[in-house]
């Protein structure tokens, strides 16, 4: 069974522009999750999607947001780059929503300029 | 709100010495723990993981003991080599297993 996958793996950016990141789970998995990994903040929950909702938010600003499609596969968009928002974003997929593994993916590795 | 503290890194050990990597957690409810590894250029890939009390995970020579009494999860191996050199994260899911919380992770350095 395939892995997580996340596309694309390298991205550069200048400060204002956005950026979308995409993800796709496990096959079968539903719950998919974001995390911001920074050598300053360490690994920091984004958000989380279950059957095409937003069910758990982490304490980031608004200009970052996410969507999840009917096939589970989901994407996260970056409004406005900060210098700050330089980080490794990584995507977890999972069966279900409690008591379940989480699966990473390779990470998207986000540069702002 | 749920935490987890590791040990500072970096842990730089011999091939074939004994680690121990130390976690403790604070959570409001009975989280599962897990320990993940991280190498370099990569995302995160699960090691090991544990969902109640004196549970024991293990995987690849690696154990790890749910300590509710000590609120620990330490991550012990009995003879690392050269290729366990990797960053560790130890984390809660404080019964909502898609938001982790995670320690900051200890690097670990294995020499011959």
């Amino acid at each position: 069974k395939a892995g997580v996958t996340q596309t694309p793996r390298y991205l550069i950016k200048t400060r204002g522009q956005q950026v979308t990141l995409s993800c796709s789970p496990i096959s079968g998995h539903r719950s998919v999750s974001w995390y911001q990994q920074t050598p300053g903040q360490g690994l920091q929950f984004l958000f989380e999607y279950f059957s095409e909702t937003q069910r758990n938010k982490g304490n980031f600003p608004g200009r970052f947001s996410g969507r999840q499609f009917s096939n589970s596969r989901s994407e996260m968009n970056v409004s406005t780059l900060e210098l700050g928002d330089s980080a490794l974003y990584l995507c977890a997929s999972s069966l279900g929503r409690f008591s379940d593994t989480q699966y990473f993916g390779p990470g998207t590795r986000l540069t702002v300029l | 709100g749920d935490s987890v503290t590791q040990m500072e890194g970096p842990v730089t050990l011999s091939e074939e010495a004994f680690l121990t990597i130390n976690c403790t957690y604070t959570a409001t409810g009975y989280p599962s723990l897990f320990w993940y590894v991280q190498y370099p250029g990569e995302g995160l890939q699960l090691l090991l993981k544990a969902t109640k009390a004196d549970d024991k995970g293990s995987n690849k020579g690696f154990e790890a003991t749910y300590r509710k009494e000590t609120t620990s999860f330490h991550l012990e191996k009995g003879s690392v080599q050269v290729s366990d050199s990797a960053v560790y994260f130890c984390a809660s899911d404080a019964g909502t297993a898609s938001k982790l919380t995670f320690g900051t992770g200890t690097r670990l350095q294995v020499t011959l």
